[in-house]
């Protein structure tokens, strides 16, 4: 069973802050990872999506990727309330579908 | 430009009673997927659709039937509704064939009582 661990969180940082979002995988031959967003009620969102080592930045947002280590973070830098949502982390594996984790809540304190 | 559209956005069913949940896209992607979401449990994926014709199981299928009408359409149906598949639904698609889901409706919200 590929699993995707998180931390449930909340996470809170204060607004202006940088927001760090941890994500672990089990499987070392993953090969594409992905970060959603998820507000309250709504449906998820595709944000950033990292596929090589290292840092991938658009925006406010850095996704970091460090596949020796098997785990993969965002970053969002001068987080803002309207940042305060889940972000769910997912993993692509060979011909397997996506595995999600369940999600980091993010809770940016004005 | 609708994207994903899901019917119903509610429903409470009673034990034991059907009913098929609805997904349309308009983006002409390949891919389709169902996904339910629980508390505190992520989104678990039911059936996924690479492509036109072909649908295959994902993680949590037991309970569950799907049918790829077309290119555009991809039902789930529930025969015998049971408490436990209360939950939120989710239909999702991707240009990509088996990739990862791009665009999400925005739900359905199923009560079984």
């Amino acid at each position: 069973q590929k699993e995707v661990e998180q931390n449930s969180g909340p996470l809170s940082v204060p607004e202006g802050a940088i927001a760090s979002l941890n994500c672990t995988y089990s499987d070392r031959g993953s090969q594409s990872f992905f970060w959603y967003r998820q507000y309250s009620g709504k449906s998820p969102e595709l944000i950033m999506f990292i596929y090589s080592n290292g840092d991938k930045e658009d925006g406010r947002f850095t996704a970091q990727l460090n596949k020796a280590s098997q785990y993969v973070s965002l970053l969002i830098r001068d987080s803002q309330p309207s940042d305060s949502a889940t972000y769910l982390c997912a993993v692509l594996s060979g011909n397997t579908p996506l595995v999600f984790g369940k999600g980091t809540r993010l809770s940016v304190i004005a | 430009n609708a994207g994903v559209t899901q019917t119903p956005k509610f429903q409470v069913l009673k034990t034991g009673q059907s009913m098929t949940l609805q997904c349309a896209q308009d983006m002409n992607h390949n891919s389709m997927y169902w996904y339910r979401q629980d508390p505190g449990m992520g989104l678990r994926l039911i059936y996924y659709s690479a492509s036109e014709g072909t649908t295959d199981k994902g993680e949590v299928p037991n309970g569950y039937n799907v049918s790829r009408l077309n290119k555009r359409e991809f039902s789930l149906r529930l025969e015998s509704a049971a408490p436990s598949q209360t939950s939120v639904y989710f239909c999702a698609s991707s240009h990509l064939t088996g990739g990862q889901p791009q665009h999400f409706g925005d739900g359905t919200r199923l009560s079984i009582l």
